[in-house]
């Protein structure tokens, strides 16, 4: 059974700071995606990562995969307040397969 | 709009009554998939639909059940309803090869 753990799950950043967001999982995933959640609404496709070694970046945030480790890293450069949400990762096997999601990161940029 | 579309946005019903949540997916994708989204369980995968056949089942009650129509459409009926069953449902849908895109959700309060 796949099992996915996000840490950190709370994360307070002052703006302008670096942080790394971590997502280890337990079996083997060929693809895995990030997702961002504002409060009460629906999930919004970051990234996905369909290779060991891949590194997608968007704005101030990069998001990297390493299949042999188990393990993703959403990356976030001089963070904004815009950037307040709660991350998911969630990989998944083999095309179409269903997303198993950590429990989130939330994520507080503050002034 | 995402182009999965969810009805109702948001249901209000009493213990031990039956719902039914509606999806429509993306024009073209086959699979569907729903989640539960509540604070103490998180993200949890409940079932998958690809083409009219279940493919993949998580963790759904027995309560639960669901079907997809020769148009595609998707229904999650939720039997016996309980306090705990409050939540915030999610329908996604795929294209092939990969690729998830999430409905705005149906909040459902039992009271």
């Amino acid at each position: 059974e796949l099992k996915v753990e996000q840490n950190p799950l709370f994360l307070s950043m002052q703006e302008g700071k670096n942080y790394t967001i971590y997502c280890n999982y337990s079996t083997t995933s060929d693809r895995l995606y990030w997702y961002r959640q504002d409060p009460g609404k629906s999930l919004e496709s970051l990234f996905v990562l369909l290779s060991n070694g891949a590194v997608k970046q968007e704005g101030r945030l990069m998001a990297s995969l390493d299949t042999k480790a188990r393990l993703s890293t959403l990356h976030i450069t001089a963070a904004v307040h815009d950037l307040s949400a709660t991350y998911f990762c969630a990989p998944t096997r083999g095309s179409q397969g269903n997303l198993i999601f950590g429990k989130g990161t939330k994520l507080s940029v503050k002034p | 709009d995402s182009g999965v579309t969810q009805t109702p946005k948001h249901l209000i019903t009493a213990t031990g009554q039956r719902v039914t949540l509606r999806c429509s997916p993306r024009s073209g994708d086959l699979s569907v998939y729903w989640y539960q989204q509540s604070l103490d369980q998180g993200l949890q995968f409940l079932i998958q639909y690809y083409n009219g056949e279940e493919r993949a089942k998580g963790n759904i009650l027995e309560r639960f059940s669901a079907q997809q129509f020769p148009d595609l459409h998707s229904e999650l009926n939720l039997s016996s309803l309980e306090l705990g069953d409050s939540a915030l449902y999610f329908c996604a849908s795929s294209p092939f090869p990969y690729g998830y895109t999430f409905g705005s959700g149906t909040r459902l309060t039992v009271v």
